[in-house]
């Protein structure tokens, strides 16, 4: 059974600080990975999309990793600023015909910058 | 584009009480899903559908909810009796196709939060 995991739950940093969000999973066999941003009383907006082919993807001032084989994924955010508070939250989709597409996803990480 | 819309955004009701929301995808997407946000959890998938059929209710509670996607557009989520363990966010969302071989992007609604008292 796939588990996502994000570490840590919390984090606050000052404005211009760059940082890393940590997300493993227990199950190598994805089809890929997605990062999302979410608001207080708001919806999940897709940030990063990685295929399970894939290392890498960015854009702007942040930087997804995905390494399969030791089941990890970071999210780097450069120059933070405090408009980047959000909770972030990490998926997968399990690889193989026989699933769904279904999204499993990590508790997330609440991020606050402080001005 | 227009996103995914869903209604109503919030409900508060009290427990063994009735309640049902509604979820309108983006227009050509054939998969729609429905997901259940417990505060300080990640999202968990209740149901998927792939043009007016289910492909995945395995972790929908049947004896209390329901959903349905009649016409392959529109889908209604609803839960009958409610219970204290129900306060969630419900998100929709949806995607142009889903095959065994090619997942597409998942774009989210604003979610419904719902307080049961």
């Amino acid at each position: 059974k796939q588990e996502v995991t994000q570490i840590p739950a919390a984090l606050s940093v000052p404005e211009g600080e760059n940082l890393v969000l940590n997300c493993s999973f227990t199950d190598s066999a994805i089809y890929n990975l997605q990062w999302f941003r979410q608001d207080p009383g708001k919806g999940l907006t897709s940030l990063l999309l990685i295929q399970s082919s894939q290392r890498e993807q960015t854009s702007g001032r942040l930087n997804a990793s995905l390494d399969k084989s030791s089941g990890r994924s970071t999210l780097y955010i450069a120059a933070s600023q405090p408009g980047d508070s959000a909770t972030y939250l990490c998926a997968v989709i399990i690889g193989g015909s026989s699933n769904t597409g279904k999204l499993i996803f990590g508790q997330g990480t609440t991020l606050q910058v402080k001005p | 584009e227009a996103g995914v819309a869903q209604s109503p955004r919030y409900k508060i009701i009290e427990k063994r009480q009735s309640v049902a929301f509604w979820c309108n995808p983006i227009s050509g997407h054939a998969t729609l899903y429905w997901y259940q946000q417990i505060l300080g959890q990640g999202p968990k998938l209740l149901i998927q559908f792939q043009n007016n059929g289910v492909v995945d209710d395995s972790q929908l509670p049947k004896d209390r909810f329901s959903a349905e996607r009649l016409k392959g557009v529109d889908s209604t989520l609803k839960i009958q009796p409610a219970k204290l363990e129900d306060s969630a966010v419900y998100l929709c969302a949806s995607s142009i196709r889903t095959s065994g071989i090619s997942y597409n992007e998942q774009f989210f609604g604003p979610g419904t939060r719902l307080t049961v008292l």
